[in-house]
């Protein structure tokens, strides 16, 4: 069956540091990909998506690009700051019946200011 | 626009006791509904999903049972709580008509069984 695996966490990095969140699915077809983001205490955000190979999903300052070859979807960010703090979800949903998405782990991201 | 809505916030209860928890949709037309748990520092597993009034489909085997009375309106409930009920719970709708399906999720209910 279809699957999302990402990286572990926590990932803790200084402000202004690169980001990069890995994550790789298991699917047939061709999925829509997705990055959620949870902040505490809260329900989870759309962050950025890409429905088709080699669409680029952006949304403040994150980026995530659609690698059929790979079957990849890593989540980056140039300069993290403080208020990134959070869990990210990646996530895939397919078009026809996908009625459900299937979720990764989520990977804690903390940054120190 | 669309907004989701869950209540409580929060709620303690004891074991044995009963549930009721409680999402609707607003400004929008046959979402797809979807409850969720979040234990502490996991990830997110789907217990029910719906696509339609009176049409629910479980995806874990449990105390809890899910009903959706109106178009817009998703209900978990449970008759007895076990101390394995406490968690986070997650009220989630996606537009079926795009097919893309990315979800909309509620702020949560936390639940805590003592």
């Amino acid at each position: 069956g279809d699957s999302v695996t990402q990286m572990e966490g926590p990932v803790t990095l200084s402000e202004e540091a690169f980001l990069t969140i890995n994550c790789t699915y298991t699917a047939t077809g061709y999925p829509s990909l997705f990055w959620y983001v949870q902040y505490p205490g809260e329900g989870l955000q759309l962050l950025l998506k890409a429905t088709k190979a080699d669409d680029k999903g952006s949304n403040k300052g994150f980026e995530a690009t659609y690698r059929k070859e790979t079957t990849s979807f890593h989540l980056e960010k140039g300069s993290v700051q403080v208020s990134d703090s959070a869990v990210y979800f990646c996530a895939l949903s397919h078009g026809t019946g996908g009625f459900k998405t299937i979720f990764g782990a989520g990977t804690r991201l903390f940054v120190k200011a | 626009s669309q907004t989701i809505h869950q209540w409580p916030a929060t709620l303690v209860q004891p074991v044995g006791s009963p549930l009721s928890l409680e999402c609707t949709v607003e400004g929008t037309s046959n979402p797809n509904l979807y409850w969720y748990r979040q234990a502490a520092g996991r990830g997110l597993q789907l217990l029910f999903y719906s696509v339609g009034i009176g049409q629910i489909s479980s995806e874990v085997p449990q105390n809890l049972s899910a009903s959706r009375p109106q178009d817009r309106q998703f209900i978990l409930s449970s008759k007895k709580l076990l101390l394995s009920d406490s968690g986070f719970y997650l009220c989630a709708w996606s537009d079926p008509t795009g097919g893309i399906y990315e979800q909309y999720f509620g702020p949560g209910t936390r639940l805590t069984v003592t």
